[in-house]
C-alpha cells in the first residue's frame, strides 16, 4: 500500500534552514507529482509545493517563493524541501503528499498524504 | 490568487442530522475543486474530487455539488466518526489554495 514518510523537522530560528524529506513507497514514484501541504496553528491547510512527476515543472505558494524548493530523486523515491530564510509563520506541521493521476503535465489533488513532520520557527 | 472562503466555521450538530457545508471562490474555475476531511492528529482524507465525484472508499453520505464559484460539501445523517474539519481546495490555477476549515463538532 501507499506510504509516505516525513522527516527533518525540527526546532529552527528565524533565519534558518531546514531540509524536509519523504520517503514513498508502495506505488511507482517517478510517474506521480508530488505535493507538500502543512497545517498551520492559525490558518488550517495551505498548499505549499507541487513538483512534476519528471520535476520538469514546479510551483509554490507566494509566501515561500524564493524561500523554498522543492526536489524529487525518482531513483529513490524521495521528495525534498529545502526551507531557507524560515520565518515564523511557517510553523507548521509538514505534509507530503501524492498526485491523484499519474503522467501528467499539471497536478490533479492529493491523494494519499504521510502523517507529517512539524516544524517550529522559534527564537 | 483564487480565495476560498468556507462556511460556517463551525457547524454544531448531532447524529443523524445532515451538514451542509460552503466554499465560495473569488473567482470562477470550472469544477476543479476538491472536499478533505482531517481529524485531530491525522493527515487529511479526500473526500470528492471535482466537486462532486468520491474519492475510493467514501461512503455515500458523503455528496459534493457547484460549479463556477458556489460549490456545497453534504454528509447524510453524520455518524460519530464524521465528526470532524472539512477543507476545500481548488486546482483552477497556481497557486494551488484551501479554504480556512469549517469545524462539524457534536450539539
Amino acid at each position: 500500500q501507499v506510504q509516505l514518510v516525513e522527516s527533518g523537522g525540527g526546532v529552527v530560528q528565524p533565519g534558518g534552514s531546514l531540509r524536509l524529506s519523504c520517503a514513498a513507497s508502495g506505488f511507482t514514484f517517478s510517474t506521480y507529482g508530488m505535493h507538500w501541504v502543512r497545517l498551520t496553528p492559525g490558518k488550517g491547510l495551505q498548499w505549499v509545493a507541487f513538483i512534476r512527476h519528471d520535476a520538469d515543472n514546479w510551483y509554490y505558494m507566494d509566501s515561500v517563493t524564493g524561500r523554498f524548493t522543492i526536489s524529487r530523486d525518482n531513483s529513490k523515491s524521495m521528495l525534498y524541501l529545502q526551507m531557507n530564510s524560515l520565518r515564523a509563520e511557517d510553523t507548521a506541521i509538514y505534509y507530503c503528499a501524492k498526485d491523484f493521476v499519474p503522467n501528467i503535465l499539471t497536478g490533479y489533488y492529493p491523494d494519499y498524504w504521510g502523517q507529517g513532520t512539524l516544524v517550529t520557527v522559534s527564537s | 490568487d483564487i480565495v476560498l472562503t468556507q462556511s460556517p466555521a463551525t457547524l454544531s450538530l448531532s447524529p443523524g442530522e445532515r451538514a451542509t457545508l460552503s466554499c465560495r471562490a473569488s473567482q470562477s474555475f470550472n469544477n476543479y475543486l476538491a472536499w478533505y476531511q482531517q481529524k485531530p492528529g491525522q493527515a487529511p482524507r479526500l473526500l470528492i474530487y471535482d466537486a462532486s465525484r468520491r474519492a475510493t472508499g467514501i461512503p455515500a453520505r458523503f455528496s459534493g455539488s457547484g460549479s463556477g464559484t458556489d460549490f456545497t460539501l453534504t454528509i447524510n445523517s453524520l455518524e460519530p466518526e464524521d465528526f470532524a474539519v472539512y477543507y476545500c481546495q481548488h486546482r483552477g490555477n497556481w497557486p494551488w489554495t484551501f479554504g480556512q476549515g469549517t469545524k462539524v463538532e457534536i450539539k
